[in-house]
């Protein structure tokens, strides 16, 4: 089946900039989504990107999507306390309606 | 609008006894997934529903789970007899069908602990 890949850990420091890297295999992924996890909470979608897109701003939230390496990312400017979380990237290929996550990338920033 | 609900938050049982777990839909919405998320194995897709209608069953674990939907804005998830092993938070999400991003909702989870 299709996989979806993920770093399991990331550490910064309170002002710094986060990048959060995601490879995936699904050639015919149409939409890729980021999801913020807060301990002891659900997934809460941060953004998504189409697939025909290779950029996404939102506030501080940066995407970036590399459709030929199948990399995508999520960039989290001035990166606060707050943010520590845990990450999943997901995608949804053109088969279905169903979601494939990553194992998820848990940030830790130190203040 | 409320969001997804699940119920219960927690819940403690011992093994062999039958467990079930609750999901309101958000209004609108007619695709339910249900998902477990373990420390081993991350955020597993269990079964999901479009318009009331199980999809794709192929991530549930055995027998012993079973999902319905008695409507369109609810549903459940039936372990019996539970075991250990069946420890993990299990979480639904709702999706808009006719949406064109797919974006999944989720709730907050029931986490459940077989002793």
């Amino acid at each position: 089946g299709e996989d979806v890949e993920q770093s399991l850990f990331l550490s910064v420091r309170e002002g710094d900039s986060s990048v959060i890297n995601c490879t995936y295999t699904d050639s015919s992924s149409t939409y890729l989504y980021w999801y913020k996890q807060e301990p002891g909470a659900g997934l809460q979608l941060l953004t998504y990107i189409f697939s025909n897109m290779d950029m996404k701003q939102d506030q501080r939230l940066t995407v970036l999507l590399n459709k030929k390496d199948k990399h995508l990312s999520l960039r989290i400017a001035d990166t606060q306390t707050g943010d520590s979380a845990i990450y999943f990237c997901a995608e949804r290929g053109n088969a279905g309606n169903m979601l494939t996550f990553g194992g998820g990338t848990r940030l830790m920033v130190k203040p | 609008d409320a969001g997804v609900i699940q119920s219960p938050r927690h819940e403690v049982t011992e093994m062999g006894q039958e467990v079930t777990l609750r999901c309101k839909l958000i209004s609108g919405h007619n695709s339910l997934f249900w998902y477990r998320q373990t420390m081993m194995r991350g955020l597993e897709l269990l079964i999901y529903f479009n318009n009331n209608v199980p999809i794709d069953d192929s991530g549930m674990p055995e027998d012993r789970f079973s999902a319905k939907m008695p409507n369109a804005s609810f549903s459940t998830l039936k372990i019996q007899p539970s075991e250990p092993r069946d420890s993990a938070v299990y979480f639904c999400a709702s999706s808009p069908l006719a949406g064109h991003t797919d974006t999944q909702y989720f709730g907050p989870g029931t986490r459940l602990t077989v002793l």
